[in-house]
């Protein structure tokens, strides 16, 4: 149980294009998710919290215009990457958590390439 | 804001040996306290978690530790294995916060066979 999907595993696109990657949680009912940034070598970094049939809340330094959030259902979450740059090239993973519940559950994370 | 710090960045210990990383944070109202497993180009994966009102939590050859006094936390790992080896991540969250996890630097485990 818990599972937790993100598609697609790896996009490359030119700078200036949008991009928009899902997360889906498979077996439960995800009340809230979770957006990270990760780069080599380094730690999670907090993008924005979405409830579902709600604005994204976005962490100090995160362009939400940029970053565009949805969360229309229990179930998918999707993160679009407008205008994208060479600078916003990072492994980005969601995670998502049941009402209620503590524990969060992350997909497998999408690896973004901007040229 | 929560602030995790996580020590060591990097830890190289012999199979058989012990692990310990350690975590502190910055805000008492922090109240669940995951680690993480992470290798390489995967996704990170709960090994193991606890929260405030419990001090010391043990799954097999793992094991947390939590001085609330102290604002910190400890993972333990016995009688390590090569496949032990990844990056570990504390995390902190607390419910008022919406219960988003601040993760901690990580910890580049590597154990030798």
């Amino acid at each position: 149980g818990a599972v937790v999907s993100q598609h697609p595993s790896w996009v490359i696109c030119k700078s200036g294009t949008s991009v928009k990657i899902e997360c889906r949680s498979l077996d439960f009912q995800a009340t809230t998710m979770f957006w990270y940034r990760q780069f080599p070598k380094q730690s999670l970094m907090l993008m924005a919290t979405s409830n579902e049939g709600s604005k994204a809340t976005y962490e100090q330094g995160v362009e939400k215009d940029k970053f565009l959030i949805n969360h229309a259902s229990l179930t998918l979450s999707t993160l679009t990457v407008t205008s994208a740059h060479p600078e916003d090239s990072s492994f980005y993973i969601c995670s998502a958590r049941e009402g209620g519940r503590e524990t969060q559950y992350f997909g497998p994370g999408t690896r973004l390439l901007v040229l | 804001g929560e602030n995790v710090e996580q020590h060591p960045s990097t830890l190289s210990v012999q199979e058989g040996d012990s692990a310990v990383i350690k975590c502190t944070y910055s805000d008492s109202a922090s109240n669940y306290f995951p680690w993480y497993k992470q290798e390489l180009g995967k996704r990170p994966q709960l090994i193991i978690d606890i929260r405030s009102n419990v001090g010391e939590k043990k799954d097999q050859r793992i094991a947390v530790t939590l001085n609330k006094t102290a604002k910190h936390f400890s993972l333990h790992i016995t009688e390590t294995q090569p496949e032990d080896s990844a990056v570990y991540f504390c995390a902190a969250s607390s419910t008022n916060q919406g219960g988003k996890l601040i993760f901690g630097q990580g910890t580049e485990l590597s154990v030798k066979p």
